[in-house]
């Protein structure tokens, strides 16, 4: 069955540095999205990416943040600074149709990345 | 603005009982619903989507219900196993582009 993946499955960082974490989507898919997990919190929506742009994007999703497809497989998440609040699990999902309607299938999400921030 | 909540927060049965996860959300506008699993530490796991027209969804020993007028969708597991035990969570695809996620139940079967 076809995966969502996402490296690294951990990383620490120093406060203050830019990291980025990776997500192979699902091949014939073309919306992406990125969510986070504070650890014992809700899941939570960051951003929806289709076609080259963002789609919609949440309160948490500011200037610190970015995305890229860089070369038509890998979606990034790029955080600039990194502050102690940033570390949670982050999970990349991707859909084939988007959802106006049309979801067929859902999300599918990769195994998530822990990011820690000291 | 939507908000997902998921009753109970925990629940802890003897393995072999039949049990229901429930969940409910106060916007009705919904394009689906889909139920994740998530082990401890891990990422979350599709096992039943219900598209709003759908009122339920079967898999294995899985039932999921929807009744969108009432802001309603139940978990349905027969013969719970040990390994069953994790997070259970909803998730209502909204209009923006975005899904909405509950704060799970955490079930735990007991051998």
């Amino acid at each position: 069955e076809p995966e969502v993946t996402q490296t690294p499955s951990h990383q620490v960082t120093q406060m203050g540095q830019e990291v980025i974490l990776r997500c192979v989507p699902i091949s014939n898919h073309l919306y992406f999205y990125w969510y986070r997990q504070i650890l014992g919190q809700k899941v939570e929506f960051l951003v929806s990416f289709y076609n080259n742009e963002i789609s919609e994007k949440s309160e948490i999703f500011d200037d610190q943040f970015s995305v890229e497809r860089p070369d038509g497989s890998n979606f990034t998440l790029k955080i600039r600074s990194t502050k102690l609040e940033d570390s949670a699990m982050y999970f990349c999902a991707s859909s084939e149709t988007g959802f106006i309607g049309t979801s067929n299938y859902g999300y599918t999400f990769g195994s998530g990345t822990r990011l820690t921030v000291v | 603005k939507q908000e997902v909540t998921q009753i109970p927060a925990a629940l802890s049965v003897p393995e072999g009982e039949n049990l229901v996860l429930n969940c409910s959300f106060t916007d009705s506008a919904i394009y689906n619903l889909q139920w994740f699993r998530q082990d401890p530490g891990k990422g979350l796991t599709s096992l039943l989507l219900i598209q709003s027209s759908q009122r339920e969804q079967t898999s294995g020993r899985l039932n999921a219900s929807l009744d969108k007028s009432s802001g309603r969708s139940t978990l349905y597991i027969a013969a719970s196993q040990p390994g069953d035990s994790a997070t259970y969570l909803c998730a209502v695809e909204t209009s923006y582009d975005k899904v909405i996620f509950g704060p799970g139940t955490s079930l735990s079967v007991i051998p």
